[in-house]
């Protein structure tokens, strides 16, 4: 079963453009992490953030979550084409061990 | 560092047949775990792995579904036999294991697609 919702379902932009996505979840967390997908091919990691932050930066990528309100967001700054992919937020449950729950993504298309 | 290791990367079989893919994680990783993707969806795990033990195989359809780490390193998820619902993407993870929630690292996945 999925875990999260993820919101917008698709997302098309221009280069250059800022992308957000968000992300929302049922239960209490240890972490929130996005991963990117490529069409065809597997995930790739991109950011965690526990659940005690409530915000987080790598590059381009700014990550919030709020706990209270059980939602997290993506922000992509400065789209280029090549960022074009699906976006999975996946949380890890309080008590859950390794196990991460992912949700239904965003389709984000960046184009020319 | 080499990568998750999977193969095939596509399967195409008739319904009924049975079907097995194969999986080697990054070296050192403890924690495996396969997934099933559908289309349009996210990855719903089917089994994760602490070395050889199956820790949470409570979503794999065991009517029809099997997977072993015999060594505690590489795995193997058979379908038999294979229905027409069974299409998907089939991804397998590892990660350093002992953590909660730790960050997991893909392989390409098996497009498994039944006829």
């Amino acid at each position: 079963s999925q875990q999260g919702e993820e919101d917008p379902q698709a997302l098309s932009i221009q280069e250059g453009e800022n992308a957000t996505m968000n992300c929302s979840y049922k239960t209490s967390i240890n972490n929130l992490q996005w991963y990117r997908q490529n069409s065809g091919r597997g995930l790739v990691h991109l950011i965690l953030i526990r659940s005690n932050e409530r915000e987080k930066h790598s590059g381009r990528l700014r990550v919030t979550l709020d706990t209270s309100k059980k939602s997290s967001s993506l922000l992509i700054t400065a789209s280029r084409a090549a960022d074009t992919a699906s976006y999975f937020c996946a949380t890890a449950s309080t008590g859950g061990g390794n196990k991460l729950t992912f949700g239904t993504g965003t389709q984000l298309k960046v184009e020319l | 560092e080499a990568g998750v290791v999977q193969s095939p990367r596509y399967k195409i079989i008739e319904k009924k047949q049975p079907v097995a893919f194969w999986c080697n994680p990054i070296s050192g990783h403890n924690t495996l775990y396969w997934y099933l993707q559908n289309l349009g969806q996210g990855p719903e795990l089917l089994i994760r792995y602490e070395n050889e033990e199956a820790v949470d195989d409570s979503q794999l359809p065991k009517d029809r579904f099997s997977a072993e780490r015999l060594k505690g390193v590489d795995s193997t998820l058979k379908i038999q036999p294979a229905e027409l619902g069974d299409s998907a993407v089939y991804l397998c993870a590892s990660s350093l294991g002992g953590g909660r929630g730790e960050t997991q690292y893909f392989g390409p996945g098996t497009r498994l697609l039944v006829l």
